[in-house]
Order: structure tokens, then C-alpha cells, then sequence
């Protein structure tokens, strides 16, 4: 089975532009979770879809923002960047609903703000 | 109430040695532990998890122990070998909500 597939692997942005992440999860699994890994902050957790409708989410600013298509491939958004929003972003997709399921990580998109 | 500590930092353990990380949680709503396993350059990897009821689960060389009155849960790497040198993120989650340790980079010295 192919595992979770985030592109692209590395992006470079200046302040105030927005981007787009994908990713798409293992075959069969309808929730992606998306992550945000900084050296200070670690892992936090961003939102989580299921079924196209966001189920949990994170304490991030309305600026990140995410949606799912029904083939349970998902996107994130981020609008207005900040030097602040470099970081390694991670998706993660499991059969199932809820943040106390298995999390299968995709190898993730490194963000670099200028 | 939502915080997950994560002690130490960094180890260093001599090959054949037991490699021990240990995590303490505040929130006694949350009702599933995982350890995961990240080597650079790629994410993280589910190592091993436990539930609340019960005290300890093993598979391998790696062992979780947990403490649902202290709120302590600890991984226990036996006989530890350099190929295991990552970084290790235990987390504490519930149904809405994950929060995870601020991670152990673990080198094992060959």
C-alpha cells in the first residue's frame, strides 16, 4: 500500500503571499490530519477532516485553513504568511476519526517564509 | 491541563544498552498514548501505543510502560542499537485533541 503523499516536498514564500499544501492519504483511510513541526513549538496539531467536513481543530490563527475532496485527498491553506509560519508541515491520514487513532505521517512539506 | 512533558531532551546510550524516555500528562480525559519514531528528513512513524486499562504493552525490543495514577508513561528500548538513533515523540490525545512531547533525540553509540 502507498503511504501518505505530501507535495511539494520543500517551498519557498515571501511575507503576506498565501499557499496551498496537499495531501493524499493512504488508500481506504477518509481522516487526514494536518500537523504544523517547529524546533521550538514540535508537533502541534492543525485541524483534522473526515468525510470533506473539519471534525477537531487546533489553536491556530483563521489564517490556516484546510478543506477535503471526496476522494479524501485534502489541502491546506495559509494566507498572509509570517516569518513565523516556516516550519515542516505534516499530514497524517488514519481509517478513522479522532485524535486517538494510529496516525500515518507523510514525509511532509518544508515551508520557508522570507 | 493540556500540557505533555517529555524528558530528556537527549540520551546517549551505549549499543545493547536499555534506552529509557519518559512523558507525563495533566488531562485524565485523554484515553490514548503513542510513541512515535522520527528519523531527519522524513515524519514521524507510529513505534507503539497503549489504553488506559491497560498497565504495560510490549512488541519487540520496545516496551511502554504506564502509569494511569501518576500520569507518567514511559518507552523502554531493550537492547538498543545505533539503527535506532531518532528522534522519539510521545503524545497523549483523546477523542478532539492530540498533544505531543517536545520530543527526545536518542543516539546510540555503536
Amino acid at each position: 500500500k502507498a503511504g501518505v503523499t505530501q507535495t511539494p516536498r520543500y517551498l519557498i514564500k515571501t511575507r503576506g503571499q498565501q499557499v496551498t499544501l496537499s495531501c493524499s492519504p493512504i488508500s481506504g483511510h477518509r481522516s487526514v490530519s494536518w500537523y504544523q513541526q517547529t524546533p521550538g513549538q514540535g508537533l502541534q496539531f492543525l485541524f483534522e477532516y473526515f468525510s470533506e467536513t473539519q471534525r477537531n481543530k487546533g489553536n491556530f490563527p483563521g489564517r490556516f485553513s484546510g478543506r477535503q475532496f471526496s476522494n479524501s485527498r485534502s489541502e491546506m491553506n495559509v494566507s498572509t504568511l509570517e516569518l513565523g509560519d516556516s516550519a515542516l508541515y505534516l499530514c497524517a491520514s488514519s481509517p478513522a476519526v479522532g485524535g486517538n487513532q494510529p496516525q500515518h505521517f507523510g514525509d511532509g512539506t518544508r515551508l520557508s517564509i522570507l | 491541563q493540556q500540557q505533555v512533558k517529555q524528558s530528556p531532551q537527549s540520551l546517549i546510550v551505549q549499543k545493547g544498552g536499555i534506552s529509557i524516555i519518559n512523558c507525563a500528562y495533566e488531562n485524565t480525559a485523554f484515553d490514548y498514548f503513542p510513541w512515535y519514531q522520527q528519523f531527519p528528513g522524513k515524519g514521524p512513524a507510529l513505534l507503539i501505543a497503549i489504553r488506559p486499562d491497560v498497565s504495560e504493552k510490549k512488541e519487540g525490543r520496545f516496551t511502554i510502560s504506564f502509569n494511569k495514577s501518576a500520569k507518567q508513561f514511559s518507552l523502554h528500548i531493550m537492547d538498543s542499537q545505533p539503527g535506532d538513533s531518532a528522534t522519539y515523540f510521545c503524545a497523549a490525545s483523546r477523542g478532539d485533541k492530540i498533544i505531543f512531547g517536545k520530543g527526545t533525540r536518542l543516539h546510540i553509540l555503536p
